[in-house]
């Protein structure tokens, strides 16, 4: 009964490819994220959607585009991957205030 | 520009001692602070606070946040090496929905 999970755990790719993060969660939340955590540990948001709606979109690359086919699901497209995009990508859901987060996706590009 | 500043960023005592970790913002439409614990993976909650003075209390853990000096704590008592991760402080703004602006996190490392 996993709240928030994503798929893969992890992708190793190389530069200049395209590849797809999946997000699904089965709380009933509303709003879904996306955050990034660098090496350094540091989370920062990328994106949020509020009922399948983009809400909020930091300063992100074109690369990288979100899509929502519903409010259970937020899925991460990223074109033509950079060395700089390896991370951990996690997803979030929350309602009230309280976010819960995925495993997250650990991605290493080559 | 939003900033949510933590320290120490790193922090290794002995099992059984008490540490604090604190954390301070700077944010313009303040929601909410909150705190998670990160070990291998995802970040868990911990606690959320919304107003002043009023402490949060789970077990040997417990906060407080202080609005009018935009800085809040977080304890832990009598630590054990389970209590060993990364914490992190996030402060929620609403912007339609909720942003969550992280601080850097304090790793803790808590020694037999």
């Amino acid at each position: 009964d996993t709240a928030v999970s994503q798929t893969p755990k992890y992708l190793v790719t190389q530069m200049g490819n395209d590849k797809s993060i999946k997000c699904e969660q089965n709380l009933g939340h509303d709003t879904m994220y996306w955050y990034k955590q660098d090496s350094k540990k540091f989370l920062k948001i990328m994106f949020s959607y509020n009922n399948k709606e983009l809400i909020i979109n930091e300063t992100v690359p074109n690369r990288f585009s979100p899509k929502s086919p519903d409010k259970a699901h937020l899925n991460l497209h990223i074109n033509s991957l950079e060395l700089g995009d390896s991370a951990v990508y996690f997803c979030a859901s929350s309602q009230a205030g309280q976010q819960y987060f995925g495993p997250g996706t650990r991605l290493t590009v080559t | 520009e939003d900033k949510v500043v933590q320290s120490p960023l790193s922090l290794v005592v002995h099992e059984g001692d008490t540490v604090t970790l604190n954390c301070s913002y700077e944010v313009t439409n303040f929601r909410s602070l909150l705190w998670y614990k990160q070990e291998k993976k995802a970040p868990t909650f911990l606690f959320m606070l919304t107003s002043s003075g009023i402490e949060k209390k789970s077990g040997r853990l417990s906060s407080i946040l202080d609005k009018k000096e935009l800085f809040s704590i977080l304890n832990i008592t009598a630590t054990q090496t389970g209590d060993s991760a990364i914490y992190l402080c996030a402060v929620g703004e609403l912007q339609g929905a909720q942003k969550l602006v992280f601080g850097q996190g304090t790793r803790l490392t808590i020694n037999p």
